[in-house]
């Protein structure tokens, strides 16, 4: 089975922190990307990486850098966190060669106060 | 870009009668379009996709139909049960940019 896991379920950090959240999959996946879930909003594509190193940008990648620097390991990086940002963030990993089904984390849930 | 938009955001059936959720998305050259269901405290998981050379795709109690020239796909569950309770996603893709466009969700609530 595949298994993509997030680094923590629940995190609390304070305005103005840098904050990491972390994703690995077992898989060998090829493509990861980083979403965030917002009541009403639906998941949204902050960005995503197709290979070691490198990345994209989705629909909502202001105040997020991403990191790629094992296959297995996407990180999420919000340089200075805001209160804007309290919200659920989901990895998903894919392996385009084999179709394109995501697999998903079970998500961060990140409270900025 | 695409744009994927579901209705309608609620619905409550009672155990045993069928749901219908609806979507349509607006760039025509989206070819894939698969359906995800999330539970509560999971991520997202996939149920069924349907190809754009396909109009309708069944797997047990739930089908997926595609209209292309409408630019709409449905998803329906049959003799719905306590456990098909979730959110559901629709989402559209063109194969070549691994980018999957998803809809806001649908909570399905399915009443014993």
């Amino acid at each position: 089975d595949v298994k993509v896991t997030q680094s923590s379920r629940y995190l609390v950090k304070r305005t103005g922190e840098k904050v990491f959240l972390e994703c690995v999959q077992d898989m060998d996946h090829e493509n990861m990307f980083w979403y965030r879930q917002d009541p009403g909003l639906g998941l949204r594509l902050i960005y995503f990486s197709y290979d070691v190193k490198m990345k994209e940008k989705g629909d909502i990648p202001e105040g997020y850098s991403v990191s790629r620097e094992k296959k297995e390991r996407f990180s999420l990086i919000l340089e200075s966190a805001s209160t804007n940002q309290t919200s659920m963030y989901l990895c998903a990993s894919s392996f385009p060669r084999k179709g394109y089904e995501q697999y998903f984390g079970p998500g961060t849930r990140l409270t900025v106060t | 870009g695409e744009n994927v938009e579901q209705h309608p955001s609620t619905l409550s059936v009672q155990e045993g009668d069928s749901a219908v959720i609806k979507c349509t998305y607006s760039d025509s050259a989206s070819n894939y379009f698969p359906w995800y269901k999330q539970e509560l405290g999971k991520g997202p998981q996939l149920i069924i996709d349907i190809r754009s050379n396909v109009g309708e795709k069944k797997d047990q109690r739930i089908a997926v139909t595609l209209n292309k020239t409408a630019k709409h796909f449905s998803l329906h569950i049959t003799e719905t049960q306590p456990e098909d309770s979730a959110v559901y996603f629709c989402a559209a893709s063109n194969y070549g940019n691994n980018r999957l466009a998803f809809g806001k969700g649908n909570q399905v609530v399915v009443i014993p």
